[in-house]
């Protein structure tokens, strides 16, 4: 089974900084790989979603995650935080169900503070 | 086009009893997935429906249990309800397997 790894229950940036949040996934390299954010009291709103046509993947908001495979990694980053982007980040691979189709897999999250 | 809509938004029960939670996923969409998320334990799959059917089954015990209608709306029920069981519940859809999932905005539960 697929498993994720994301390094950092938190991360603090200033506002105007970069953002890196990190996301390690199990050896074996999987179809689809995912960030979500979620904002207060809301579901998950997916960012962008990696399906091997690009190892550079843009996403919403500014946000962008690079696929390396020789390091099992699908970080995510954007140039310049803003203080809208306080949020609690996931990251997800698709793993195989016993039902045969593909169900996300969730990290445990990064939440993500931006100071003024 | 709607989103994914549950209901209700929150919900307060004892120990001991059941509860139903109902979510109405995106129009077109067939595959409706549950996740109970908690501080301790992050985000965990519960199960997925397809067409009416269970297609996947994360592991949790047999006191959860869903069903989905021919109109793609599921339900998720909890019997015997522990305090562990607290959590917020989400529902996502998806039109098909290689599509994103679409979350609704949860319910959250509160066992007392």
């Amino acid at each position: 089974a697929q498993s994720v790894t994301q390094l950092g229950s938190h991360v603090s940036v200033s506002e105007g900084a970069l953002v890196l949040l990190r996301c390690n996934y199990s050896s074996s390299v999987p179809p689809y790989l995912f960030w979500y954010v979620q904002y207060p009291n809301q579901g998950l709103q997916l960012l962008l979603k990696y399906t091997s046509a690009a190892t550079l993947v843009k996403g919403i908001n500014g946000f962008e995650a690079e696929f390396k495979k020789s390091e099992t990694s699908f970080h995510l980053t954007k140039p310049s935080a803003h203080m809208s982007d306080a949020a609690e980040y996931f990251c997800a691979v698709s793993d195989l169900g016993s039902g045969g189709s593909y169900i996300p897999t969730f990290g445990r999250g990064t939440s993500l503070i931006v100071h003024p | 086009k709607a989103g994914v809509t549950q209901t209700p938004r929150y919900l307060i029960k004892t120990r001991g009893q059941q509860v139903t939670l109902s979510c109405s996923p995106i129009s077109g969409h067939r595959s409706v997935s549950w996740y109970q998320q908690t501080p301790g334990q992050g985000l965990q799959f519960l199960f997925e429906y397809f067409s009416e059917t269970q297609r996947n089954k994360g592991n949790f015990p047999g006191r959860f249990s869903g069903r989905q209608f021919s109109n793609s709306r599921s339900e998720m029920n909890v019997s015997t309800l522990e305090l562990g069981d607290s959590a917020l519940y989400l529902c996502a859809s998806r039109g098909d397997d290689n599509s994103p999932l679409h979350f609704g905005n949860g319910t959250r539960l509160t066992v007392t």
